[in-house]
């Protein structure tokens, strides 16, 4: 299994601003991705973090609003740029060590935007 | 575009009580199939899982789910549900192809009546 740990767990920021959310993993991992929750609702994937080069966004999502880097196999970051109360949502991060092994995930970082 | 179908959006039980919660998903190919449970205020842990092999799966906690690949479903089961079963379920599906990306259902509420 790997563990994951994000920062920040959880945050309030004013709309109009952007954050930050770090996730580092405790070993190497092939595959990186970022989810959202909104309030009662299921998991939507936003994107996948690929090593060394642009994520894959899902529809619905962009570039410009979320913008993710992933630096090597460990570290990932997601951005949600410009907030507004409907990014409200807790963020996860995911990961898997391979084809044949299940998705780990985070904690989240639960964001409230006002 | 890839689905997961979850019947049943809250279900309310007794302890003792059977539980089976049903999940369906659109995609043809070969198939990776998980449920995962989110305990109130927790993040998300995997029930079980199923990537080949035997169609019936046990899983922690005296769960267990059946592949049925004619109906493309993956039922969860569990004989006598108890109080500490409350929390929400989702199922979860993983295609061979496509980056391996994990799509979640909407999620089924579980509240168990002591």
């Amino acid at each position: 299994s790997a563990v994951i740990s994000q920062k920040p767990s959880r945050d309030i920021c004013q709309r109009g601003t952007s954050l930050t959310i770090q996730c580092q993993v405790d070993s190497q991992v092939t595959m990186m991705f970022w989810y959202r929750q909104q309030p009662g609702q299921s998991l939507t994937l936003i994107a996948t973090a690929n090593q060394g080069s642009e994520a894959t966004y899902e529809s619905g999502f962009v570039i410009d609003k979320f913008p993710i880097s992933r630096p090597n196999l460990t570290f990932s970051t997601l951005t949600v740029s410009n907030m507004s109360p409907e990014d409200s949502s807790i963020y996860l991060c995911s990961v898997a060590q391979g084809a044949d092994t299940e998705a780990f995930f985070g904690q989240g970082t639960r964001l409230t935007v006002v | 575009a890839q689905s997961v179908s979850q019947h049943n959006h809250h279900v309310i039980l007794s302890e003792a009580a059977s539980l089976e919660l049903g999940c369906n998903y659109s995609y043809g190919g070969t198939v990776n199939l998980f449920w995962y449970v989110q305990y109130p205020g927790q993040h998300l842990q995997l029930l079980l899982k199923y990537f080949s092999g035997d169609p019936l799966v046990k899983g922690i906690k005296g769960f267990e789910a059946e592949f049925i690949k004619s109906k493309f479903s993956f039922n969860l089961r569990k004989p006598s549900v108890q109080w500490s079963d409350t929390a929400e379920y989702f199922c979860a599906v993983r295609r061979d192809t496509g980056g391996f990306k994990t799509i979640f259902g909407a999620g089924t509420r579980l509240f168990v009546k002591a």
